[in-house]
C-alpha cells in the first residue's frame, strides 16, 4: 500500500457537532484528494488540493471544509455534522501530471447519529 | 449530471466465466480511462487504465476494450475467480491535467461475485 494513513478508522458523533478527519501521506506527492463513498452513488470527490493551501472544491462540497498546511496533510472537516454525513470518507493522493494513477487510503466510517 | 454511467450495477458470474462491465463517458475532452478494483473494507485500487490512442488493452486476465465513437470503453475478466469478487469502478479524467482543473469522475461502481 501507497504511504496514506487515516485518521480515526472509525467515528460516531452527534448531529451538531464538529468533526475532523485527517489523511497523512508519506510519498511527498502534491495532489490530495477527498471522497465520499455511499450505496449507489460510488466515490464522489468533497475536495481536492493540488499544493500546500491550494484547495478546490469537488461535486459534494456543500457542508465540508478543508485545510493543507503541510505537503503530508490533508484535513477535512464537518464544521457541524449531519445524519447526511454519514458515509465512509476515502483519502487519495496523486502525482500530477506525472501519474494519474491515485491511491487510496483505508477509508474512515463515519456515523453521524 | 453524471459524466460516467456503469453498468451492471452487479453481476453474478461462475468461476471460469468471462465478466463484462461497461462505462459510457459523456465529456469528450476526457483521455483517460482507468478501472479501480475495491475489496470490502479497503480503499479502491488501479487495476488497468487506458487511453484513446488504442482500443484495447490487456493486462493478464483483465481487459479494457475503448470504443471513441461510441464513448464507451469495457473491463473484460476472463477465467473469472472467486478472488476476482469485489466492486469495480470505472473513472474517467482529462490526463495530466493540473492545477484547478483536474478531477477524477468515478462511474457508481459494480459489484461482482464469481461463484466457486
Amino acid at each position: 500500500d501507497a504511504g496514506i494513513t487515516q485518521s480515526p478508522r472509525h467515528k460516531v458523533t452527534e448531529t451538531g457537532t464538529p468533526v475532523t478527519l485527517r489523511c497523512h501521506q508519506t510519498e511527498n506527492h502534491r495532489y490530495m484528494y477527498w471522497y465520499r463513498q455511499d450505496p449507489g452513488h460510488g466515490l464522489r470527490l468533497i475536495h481536492y488540493s493540488y499544493g500546500v493551501k491550494d484547495t478546490d472544491k469537488g461535486e459534494v462540497s456543500d457542508g465540508y471544509s478543508v485545510s493543507r498546511s503541510k505537503t503530508e496533510d490533508f484535513l477535512l472537516t464537518l464544521e457541524s455534522a449531519t445524519s447526511s454525513q454519514t458515509s465512509v470518507y476515502f483519502c487519495a493522493i496523486s502525482e500530477l501530471p506525472t501519474s494519474n494513477e491515485q491511491f487510496f487510503g483505508p477509508g474512515t466510517r463515519l456515523t453521524v447519529l | 449530471q453524471q459524466q460516467v454511467k456503469q453498468s451492471p450495477q452487479s453481476l453474478i458470474v461462475q468461476k471460469g466465466g468471462i465478466s463484462i462491465i461497461n462505462c459510457a463517458y459523456e465529456n469528450t475532452a476526457f483521455d483517460y480511462f482507468p478501472w479501480y478494483q475495491q475489496f470490502p473494507g479497503k480503499g479502491p485500487a488501479l487495476l488497468i487504465a487506458i487511453r484513446p490512442d488504442v482500443s484495447e488493452k490487456k493486462e493478464g486476465r483483465f481487459t479494457i476494450s475503448f470504443n471513441k465513437s461510441a464513448k464507451q470503453f469495457s473491463l473484460h475478466i476472463m477465467d473469472s475467480q472467486p478472488g476476482d469478487s469485489a466492486t469495480y469502478f470505472c473513472a474517467a479524467s482529462m490526463y495530466g491535467a493540473g492545477g484547478s482543473n483536474y478531477k477524477l469522475t468515478f462511474g457508481k461502481g459494480t459489484l461482482l461475485t464469481v461463484n466457486p
